[in-house]
Order: structure tokens, then sequence, then C-alpha cells
């Protein structure tokens, strides 16, 4: 159980295009959903929070407006990165869970390039 | 705001010999989760621990979590190659962000 699945699993797009990664929680409701960004060998540093049917909470730092954030769904969260650009490439991790003191599940990631 | 520490921040051991990672927070923590991330992989939950100075035990992995719900630790006995890769803790304190420490890389000569 607790199978989070993530997709595309990597993905090159040019400057300026847009990308929609998909998260979804395949055999539980997930009532909130995490979005991590990791560069080469550094640790997860958080993006969002989104919970079902309200706007992602976004962490200081964090472009709202290029990283749209959607969480459609119990099972669904979507991240795109607008208007993409070679520093926005990165290792994008999605995670979730049932409830507030319940593990994190991860996603298997999706490597961006953006040449 | 809240931070984790870890260290070391890697670690090259020869196959047999004991590993240890050890996590600090800043403020008491509600739990503290343990991850490990192979090599191009995604973190994969290890365990939960809840309660002070709890102990728990998977094979030859040892976790703990300190008194005052502030560190952490988690021990691999003779360790072996499979067990390369990066271990994260990560912290949950009041609210329902977890705190990831900065990962401990565990590199294992055969």
């Amino acid at each position: 159980g607790a199978v989070v699945s993530q997709h595309p699993s990597w993905v090159i797009c040019k400057s300026g295009t847009s990308v929609k990664i998909e998260c979804r929680s395949l055999d539980f409701q997930a009532t909130t959903m995490f979005w991590y960004r990791q560069f080469p060998k550094q640790s997860l540093m958080l993006m969002a929070t989104s919970n079902e049917g309200s706007k992602a909470t976004y962490e200081q730092g964090v472009e709202k407006d290029k990283f749209l954030i959607n969480h459609a769904s119990l099972t669904l969260s979507t991240l795109t990165v607008t208007s993409a650009h070679p520093e926005d490439s990165s290792f994008y991790i999605c995670s979730a869970i049932q409830t507030g003191d319940r593990p994190q599940y991860f996603g298997p990631g999706t490597r961006l390039t953006v040449t | 705001g809240q931070q984790v520490m870890q260290i070391p921040q890697y670690q090259h051991v020869q196959e047999g010999e004991d590993f240890t990672t050890y996590c600090n927070s800043s403020t008491t923590l509600s739990n503290i989760q343990w991850y490990k991330q192979r090599p191009g992989g995604h973190p994969v939950f290890l365990i939960q621990l809840v309660k002070s100075g709890e102990v728990k035990k998977q094979k030859r992995l040892t976790f703990q979590f300190g008194e005052a719900k502030k560190n952490s630790s988690l021990h691999i006995t003779a360790t072996q190659t499979t067990d390369v890769g990066t271990y994260f803790c990560a912290g949950k304190g009041s609210s329902y962000k977890l705190i990831f420490g900065s990962g401990t890389r565990l590199l294992v000569r055969p």
C-alpha cells in the first residue's frame, strides 16, 4: 500500500515553454500533497503544500505564478512549471499523506531539463 | 524557523563496518521520520518515531529518538553494499510540514 506515482519521470523542454507534472496516490486518498525540489547531492526543499479543493500554500521564495499547483481530487495533484528556464532544471518530487501524522510517501520524481 | 541538522555529510565504510548518522532539531519535534534515497531514486520511507526515548529496530537498522525529542540517530550494523544511499531524517514540529535534514551519503566498499 501507500503507492504514489508521478508522471512523466523525465522531460526535456525548451526555454519559455510550460511543463505539467502529475502526482497521483494510487491506493489511498491523500488529504495533503507536497511538492519538493531537489538539486544534485542536496536535500529536499519543500516548494508548496496542496490540499484538495483549496489553494496551495507556497514556501517563502517560491513564485506561485511560476509554479502552478492544482489539487483537483484526493488522488491527484499537478505542478505546472510555466515559462521554464534552464535554472528550473531540477528533480521535482511529490509526496502524499493520508492524515496529518502519517508518514509522507514519495513519488518516483520527475527530472526536468530545460534547454 | 525550525532547522534540522544532520551529520556526517557523508561516510565511506568498508563492508561489514557499522555506520551511524545523527540528527538534531532546533525545536522539539512531534515525530521524526527516516528515509533512504538510492542514487537516482526517490526517498523511501523507513520508519517513524513518535515517543520520547523510543528505539525501533529493522533487521540491521536501529533507530533512536532522544528523550527531549530533539535528536535522533540511525545505526546500521555490519553494513552491506545494498545499504548504499543517502539517509535523510525529517522532523515534524507543530505544523504539518516535514523539515528534512541535509542527509548523510553512505558509500560501502565491498
